[in-house]
């Protein structure tokens, strides 16, 4: 059964580093999703892509976010200045169209810790 | 307001016993989804189940079901002939329909511990 993928599965940065987390999605999915979960907290939508552009963004989305298809298969979150508070588990997603009934698939995640 | 609410911080069930997982939403689209995922200690998540807003059965899966009460707006999981490979982290999620943003909105879940 196709699934999404996602490297590394643990990053370790320091303060102020910049990391990349790198997505797979499912081949004939168009949508794509980042989301956080803080530990012990509930999971939080970043943004979603569509298109090679932002479809949709949340608060916790700011300037030092971006994301970038930069092939036909990869999907990658960038994190210009790590913080503290940006450690957490950080999933990528992936829907076959947009709509209420389209099951996301969610990737393993990549488990951030800032140090 | 919260869109999400799961009450239960933790459930406790013993093997092969059900377990009912508590979820209530709020929302004002007639229009919308229902998800229950799957969290284990591993941290990935799973898909386990949907309800649309207009389909008229409860879902089912295996042994997982929703029990969808429209009026009261809730979206109760139910878990049949619970097994130790069930604890885990259980997370119950709407999507609407309003102005074409599907993003679903996670509840902070409820931690199912099952019992030998």
């Amino acid at each position: 059964e196709p699934e999404v993928t996602q490297t590394p599965s643990h990053q370790v940065t320091q303060m102020g580093q910049e990391v990349i987390l790198r997505c797979v999605p499912i081949s004939n999915h168009l949508y794509f999703y980042w989301y956080r979960q803080i530990l012990g907290q509930k999971v939080e939508f970043l943004v979603s892509f569509y298109n090679n552009e932002i479809s949709e963004k949340s608060e916790i989305f700011d300037d030092q976010f971006s994301v970038e298809r930069p092939d036909g298969s990869n999907f990658t979150l960038k994190i210009r200045s790590t913080k503290l508070e940006d450690s957490a588990m950080y999933f990528c997603a992936s829907s076959e169209a947009l709509g209420v009934s389209y099951e996301q698939y969610f990737g393993p995640g990549t488990r951030l810790t800032v140090t | 307001a919260q869109k999400i609410t799961q009450t239960q911080p933790g459930m406790f069930v013993q093997e092969k016993e059900a377990v009912t997982l508590d979820c209530t939403y709020d929302t004002s689209d007639q229009s919308y989804g229902l998800f229950w995922y799957k969290q284990p200690s591993s941290g990935e998540m799973i898909f386990l189940i949907y309800q649309g807003s207009y389909d008229e059965q409860n879902a089912t899966e295996g042994r997982y079901s929703l029990n969808f009460q429209k009026a009261r707006k809730s979206a109760n999981l139910v878990i049949s002939a619970s097994q130790l490979g069930d604890s885990a982290m259980y997370f119950c999620a709407m999507r609407e329909g309003t102005g074409g943003s599907y993003i679903p909105t996670f509840g902070r879940g409820t931690s199912l511990i099952v019992h030998p």
